[in-house]
């Protein structure tokens, strides 16, 4: 049974520039949720999707974008890059919408410049 | 969802039993109460869940009073591996908000 995967591992962007990253979910699982974790800080809620719905989301403005897709991988989107926007993104599935147990892949280290 | 409060901190010995203790004051009826662990550049990983009373598994256990509105995450024998932040939070339909965690030092 394959884990959570994330791509890329690392990524460099400049001010104002765009930023898709990319999450498989773990084999079976419908539920991806996505967190931006800033140095030193616990994980911070973006959003969660539900079967390619939007099921929840978090204090974060709309440039923050997401999609699943029909074999329940996702996206995260960033439109707009600001220097606050440099954090680990962690990317989390869970069996189904309503199973609290989430597992987590390892993350992408996204710096802005 | 409960904003949860826990120690900034600890620190230990290898072969201690080490109780983290987390207070969620508002905890809703249909919160569960579940502790991650997370160590440095990797995602969180899902140590136990509990509702109330006690629960054990092969890692370690969890007591919640009747009321709720605390919880203990119980360590028996913890080496140096198992330094790392440790979360709790209340989860409610997968829905879940991390604190700042726990950062646990286990010393030789």
């Amino acid at each position: 049974e394959t884990g959570v995967t994330q791509s890329p591992t690392h990524l460099i962007k400049t001010r104002g520039q765009q930023v898709t990253l990319r999450c498989s979910s773990q084999s079976g699982h419908n539920t991806v949720s996505w967190y931006q974790q800033a140095l030193g800080q616990g994980p911070q809620f973006i959003f969660q999707y539900y079967r390619e719905e939007e099921n929840g989301r978090g204090n974060f403005p709309p440039r923050f974008s997401g999609l699943q897709f029909p074999n329940y991988s996702s996206e995260l989107n960033v439109n707009a890059l600001e220097l606050d926007d440099s954090a680990l993104y962690l990317c989390a599935s869970s069996l189904r919408q309503d199973y609290n147990e989430q597992f987590f892949g390892p993350g992408t280290r996204l710096t802005v410049l | 969802l409960a904003k949860t409060t826990q120690p900034i901190s600890m620190d230990s010995y290898e072969g201690q039993e080490v109780n983290i203790t987390c207070s969620h004051n508002n905890i809703a009826t249909n919160d569960y109460i579940t502790w991650y662990q997370q160590f440095p550049s990797q995602g969180p990983r899902f140590i136990i869940q509990g509702y109330k009373t006690k629960v054990t598994n092969e890692v370690a256990s969890l007591f919640i009073p009747a009321d709720r509105k605390s919880s203990t995450l119980s360590l028996p024998r913890v080496s140096l591996s198992d330094t790392a932040v440790y979360y709790c939070l209340s989860v409610r339909n997968n829905d879940m908000r991390f604190g700042a965690g726990t950062r646990l030092t286990v010393k030789p």
